[in-house]
């Protein structure tokens, strides 16, 4: 079976530092995989998406980035913190036309 | 317009009423119709999905879709304390799924 993993669970950092969120899937081969962003009162928001290794799309303009080194590995970073990069990082990976498989997410706050 | 509009809530309703979540779109491409459940603190779960118009039963689960009105709905009937969660509509678009902000359902005992 399919098992999607993150980490950390928690972070807190401070404005300026840099990022670095890991998400790996198992159990699939070629997924496409995405990353999400939630923060009070925003919902879901798609922040990266990608169909293959280095095929990345960005959704929404910011200072992050991602990236996709291997079939199954996503990574989500930044060089330097904002404030309003604080919320709840999800990853997921496509099963489908209407399935997604989200991993455990990270709550990061930037202080 | 957004492409997809939910109410956020929080809707608190007695345990064993029937709720009703709703969600609009504006996008008649749209094809598949779907709905989350998002507990506190953890990643959405897939709950029902439905293709086109009409409807789909899960035990106590009912996911309706108007295409005319552009109007999904899920229905949850005898609602328990463990349906407390965040309902999340959403759609397909291309590789996308466009969710919409979520529900926050309280189930009061």
């Amino acid at each position: 079976s399919q098992t999607i993993h993150q980490w950390p669970a928690t972070l807190v950092q401070p404005v300026g530092s840099p990022l670095s969120l890991e998400c790996t899937v198992e159990g699939t081969s070629n997924p496409n995989l995405y990353w999400y962003r939630q923060a009070a009162g925003r919902g879901l928001q798609l922040l990266f998406y990608s169909v293959g290794i280095g095929q990345i799309s960005s959704e929404v303009p910011q200072n992050l980035s991602a990236s996709r080194p291997q079939d199954r590995q996503f990574i989500l970073s930044s060089k330097k913190l904002l404030l309003s990069d604080s919320g709840f990082y999800l990853c997921a990976w496509g099963g489908g036309t209407y399935e997604q498989y989200f991993g455990p997410g990270t709550r990061l706050t930037v202080t | 317009q957004k492409e997809v509009e939910q109410d956020p809530g929080p809707l608190s309703v007695p345990e064993g009423a029937i709720v009703s979540l709703n969600c609009t779109y504006s996008n008649s491409a749209f094809q598949y119709f779907m709905w989350y459940r998002q507990y506190s603190r953890k990643g959405p779960e897939l709950l029902m999905y439905t293709y086109s118009s009409g409807n789909k039963e899960d035990g106590r689960f009912t996911a309706q879709v108007d295409k005319s009105s552009k109007y999904i709905s899920l229905f949850i009937r005898d609602s328990q304390p463990s349906d407390s969660a965040t309902y999340l509509c959403a759609m397909n678009r291309d590789d996308k799924i466009i969710f919409g902000k979520g529900t926050r359902l309280h189930i009061l005992p």
